[in-house]
């Protein structure tokens, strides 16, 4: 079956733009995680998603958002972006029970210049 | 959700047994103990989870130890494909049963050479 999907993969951009990053659960996942990854500060939890509510966040600025959508497709933005906001964003999904692992996908290494 | 400490990193012959140790000796009762691992660049990769029970699946065994307070990850015959960082977790469960984040730390990176 399919896996966890992200778009894009790569992405550069400018200091002050926004950006949106897309993610595609495998079917049937209703939970759907955003992970921030860097060198300095490791994986991070930013946000989860089940039945298009937030169920848990991170601690990250306001300026980190996301939401789902009701076919569980995921997106999360990122507003005035600074240069420390270049990282590796991981998506995960699962079906949200209590000891459902997760699936993670590739990723979208983001470039801030 | 309970604090994890795992060795920054190991080496193992291929075709030998990896041995990853994981201390967590302040997990709760309703506490699960997870393990993912990372090859460079590609997101965690899913390997095994437990909570009192030794578990044993195609990928991997986890001992968890009779107090819980610390586990090990085997890998019984590992490859080179296996070099990556092991990343040890220990996730809540809500009362209400919902899903907990999984929080990372710096993970065992483990080198398996010729």
């Amino acid at each position: 079956k399919a896996g966890v999907t992200q778009t894009p993969r790569y992405l550069i951009k400018t200091r002050g733009q926004q950006v949106t990053l897309s993610c595609s659960p495998i079917s049937g996942h209703r939970s759907v995680s955003w992970y921030q990854q860097t060198p300095g500060q490791g994986l991070q939890f930013l946000f989860e998603y089940f039945s298009e509510t937030q169920r848990n966040k991170g601690n990250f600025p306001g300026r980190f958002s996301g939401r789902q959508f009701s076919n569980s497709r995921s997106e999360m933005n990122v507003s005035t972006l600074e240069l420390g906001d270049s990282a590796l964003y991981l998506c995960a999904s699962s079906l949200g029970d209590r000891v459902a692992g997760y699936t993670f996908g590739s990723g979208t290494r983001l470039t801030v210049v | 959700d309970a604090k994890t400490t795992q060795p920054p990193s190991m080496d193992c012959a291929e075709g030998r047994a990896a041995n990853l140790p994981c201390n967590h000796s302040t997990i709760s009762g309703n506490e699960y103990v997870y393990w993912y691992r990372q090859i460079h660049s590609q997101g965690p990769q899913y390997i095994i989870h437990g909570l009192k029970n030794n578990e044993t699946n195609e990928m991997a065994s986890l001992i968890i130890t009779e107090d819980r307070k610390s586990s090990t990850l085997i890998l019984p015959h590992a490859t080179l494909r296996d070099t990556a960082v092991y990343y040890c977790i220990v996730r809540a469960q809500t009362l209400t049963g919902t899903a907990s984040k999984l929080t990372f730390g710096t993970g065992t990176r483990l080198q398996v050479t010729l």
